[in-house]
């Protein structure tokens, strides 16, 4: 069965500093690996995915993720975070079939 | 992007009674649509498939005669959470793959419907 575990629960930052968010899954099979962002009072979007190719993907706001094979991993990095990047983060797998099994996700707060 | 919308957005009830929850994909046809909950502090977890004109597929723990999917149309699925008690209080996102071009891979997520019972 597959499962993912996100480091962190609660991660609070001053603006400026950098942002990085672990996660690891554990699949046997071939996986696609997601982030997605929920702002306050808004929907569940996606951020970055990673389905095969170059293991760094990088995505809007200068996020990036780099997906580390051996280590099971597919860790959300961002060098220097906004007020505006206070949101929950939540990493997924998805298998073949489309479906997701979520991270339980961190609640990021960035403090001006 | 595609835009996938959850009605209501916030219901009430008492318990023992049934609530229906509508995921509709709005500008594309989802032959597949997927059901989660969230609970709260805590992550979304899938409860069900939902397949245009089949039955659901259920994960593993989910009671499929308490809540009722129906996808009767590739724009359309359907939550009916019957005989709802307080131990169903959560707040149920309903999510659409857009099968066309680029966002083949991505889900889209309703904006979540969330149900109290009292």
């Amino acid at each position: 069965a597959q499962s993912v575990s996100q480091h962190n629960h609660h991660v609070i930052l001053s603006e400026a500093a950098s942002l990085e968010l672990g996660c690891n899954y554990s699949y046997g099979g071939t996986v696609n690996l997601f982030w997605y962002v929920q702002y306050p009072g808004q929907h569940l979007q996606l951020l970055l995915k990673y389905f095969s190719g170059a293991p760094l993907v990088k995505a809007i706001k200068r996020y990036e993720a780099e997906f580390i094979k051996s280590k099971f991993s597919f860790n959300l990095r961002k060098p220097s975070v906004q007020w505006s990047d206070t949101a929950e983060y939540f990493c997924a797998v998805g298998d073949s079939w489309g479906k997701l099994q979520f991270g339980a996700g961190t609640q990021v707060v960035v403090t001006p | 992007g595609a835009v996938v919308s959850q009605h209501p957005s916030w219901v009430i009830c008492k318990s023992g009674t049934s609530v229906k929850i509508e995921c509709r994909s709005l500008d594309f046809q989802a032959t597949t649509m997927f059901w989660y909950r969230q609970f709260p502090k805590q992550s979304l977890m899938l409860m069900a498939t939902s397949n245009e004109g089949s039955k659901a597929t259920y994960e593993q723990g989910v009671e499929k005669d308490k809540f009722l999917i129906n996808h009767a149309s590739l724009t359309l699925s359907t939550l009916t959470v019957t005989s709802a008690h307080p131990e169903d209080s959560s707040f149920y996102i309903c999510s659409a793959r857009d099968p066309r071009g680029a966002n083949t891979g991505e889900l889209f997520f309703g904006e979540g419907s969330r149900l109290t019972v009292l």
